[in-house]
């Protein structure tokens, strides 16, 4: 089963506000990566985490790596509509190998 | 993008036929997956391939065989589709180490009824 806790499940914001989703485990992870999800469509990825403490940027949305390699979070600024969608959080747990874990996604959703 | 294709995107089907789902890629990577996505479980992962004819079982395998005779196909077969396979169906690939980012098909959706 699932060993990521994703928060918030869904937000309703104002366009133009900032966003924070956080991912949180009990397990130490090697690798954070950040995906969006449009309607009838496969995750994309946004950002792709490596190191503790790292923290990167893409346009609008920063993510960082947590010090205790046990989270990360995924910032949007100045929220647009088409930042509306699902975003997930997975990470590839220390032996884990091959396989990502995935969170249980945030749902964004942007009034105009 | 690791240009990744599957077919078919929508498919109907009746309890007890057998199903076929293709993945195909043209990046050339090493690993393929198969997830199934389902409302309140997230994506959970069903088989997936470090090779050619290399397979290994994922969390939700149980109903689902896959096979992988060539580097840009994986094969996810459903033997005897059940109702509770209604899903859709992701596709994923990702090149060798030290990467661990995955690149994701478009989907599958499959309806059982």
């Amino acid at each position: 089963g699932q060993q990521l806790n994703q928060s918030p499940q869904s937000m309703f914001i104002q366009e133009g506000e900032d966003v924070s989703m956080n991912c949180t485990s009990s397990s130490i992870f090697n690798t954070w990566l950040w995906y969006k999800q449009d309607p009838g469509e496969g995750p994309v990825l946004l950002i792709a985490l490596y190191k503790a403490g790292e923290l990167t940027s893409n346009g609008r949305l920063t993510a960082q790596f947590g010090i205790t390699r046990k989270d990360s979070f995924l910032n949007i600024s100045a929220s647009i509509p088409s930042d509306v969608g699902i975003y997930f959080c997975a990470g590839q747990l220390r032996n884990a190998g091959n396989m990502l874990t995935f969170g249980g996604g945030t749902r964004l959703m942007v009034k105009p | 993008d690791a240009g990744i294709t599957q077919s078919p995107r929508h498919k109907v089907t009746e309890t007890g036929t057998p199903v076929t789902l293709r993945c195909h890629q043209t990046e050339n990577h090493r690993y393929m997956y198969w997830y199934r996505q389902d409302p309140g479980h997230g994506l959970r992962l069903i088989h997936y391939s470090y090779g050619v004819k290399d397979t290994d079982k994922g969390e939700v395998s149980d109903g689902y065989s896959v096979s992988r005779s060539k580097t840009e196909d994986f094969l996810l077969t459903l033997e005897s589709a059940t109702s509770s396979q209604t899903s859709v169906y992701f596709c994923a690939t990702r090149h060798f180490v030290p990467h661990n980012e995955q690149f994701f098909g478009p989907g599958t959706r499959l309806t059982v009824l």
